[in-house]
């Protein structure tokens, strides 16, 4: 079956960087899209980034456009989130999730069980 | 304010029916992309529900269904448990955001 399993969270400062990685097992990794959403404490879903399958095409939320990066590695089944300039209103917990067959409308068919993020000082 | 509209909450008794709507606008739905529901228990990351406006992954209950019209969405769930009780949300492809976008979500009480 499908895992999907972040890590990299914990506590940092505002203006500080932090990498999440999510792990990915039970499908042909490099064959689908993955995502980054996240959820603010009490809030609603956030979409944050796509990645293609091959990993060459990318699109990112407004608010973290040039601050965070998503990337993929099909040799180690892994996804990555490089998140910089960290401002407090990134505080969520971030979930990895594939996306289905298809490519930007495609649904997010299954998800980790996301991994917390907090930017305080 | 999310570009995808959902009603902040709904109640229903068991064995209701109740329904969920999602208001998009010409860029997302009614662009023709795809529009998927998800469901959020208590504490627990979102699981897939509806995909492509109307299909059921394998596992989910018929008593969950979608439709489409127009610009709008909506999630119908008929026969309502208690278990029912979550957080749910709509997702689909905004071309004007060139990104994903989702609902604010709609939380559900199982009064």
């Amino acid at each position: 079956q499908v895992e999907l399993v972040e890590s990299g969270g914990g506590v940092v400062q505002p203006g500080g960087s932090l990498r999440l990685s999510c792990t990915a097992s039970g499908f042909t990794f490099s064959s689908y899209a993955l995502h980054w959403v996240r959820q603010a404490p009490g809030k609603g879903l956030e979409w944050v980034a796509v990645i293609s399958y091959d990993g060459r095409n990318t699109f990112y939320a407004d608010s973290v456009k040039g601050r965070f990066t998503i990337s993929r590695d099909n040799s180690k089944n892994t996804l990555s989130l490089q998140m910089n300039s960290l401002r407090v209103e990134d505080t969520a917990t971030y979930y990895c999730a594939k996306g289905g067959p298809g490519w930007l409308d495609a649904e997010l068919d299954n998800w980790g069980q996301g991994t917390l993020v907090t930017v305080s000082s | 304010q999310s570009v995808l509209t959902q009603p902040p909450s709904v109640s229903g008794a068991p064995g209701q029916r109740v329904t969920i709507s999602c208001t998009g606008s010409s860029s997302n739905i009614g662009a023709d992309y795809d529009l998927h529901w998800y469901q959020q228990l208590p504490g627990a990351a979102p699981k897939l529900l509806i995909y492509g406006f109307s299909n059921r992954p394998s596992g989910v209950p018929d008593r969950f269904s979608g439709s489409k019209s127009g610009t709008s969405a909506s999630l119908a769930i008929t026969g309502l448990q208690a278990e029912d009780e979550a957080d749910y949300y709509c997702q689909s492809f905004d071309s004007s955001l060139s990104g994903s976008v989702f609902g604010g979500g709609t939380k559900l009480t199982v009064l």
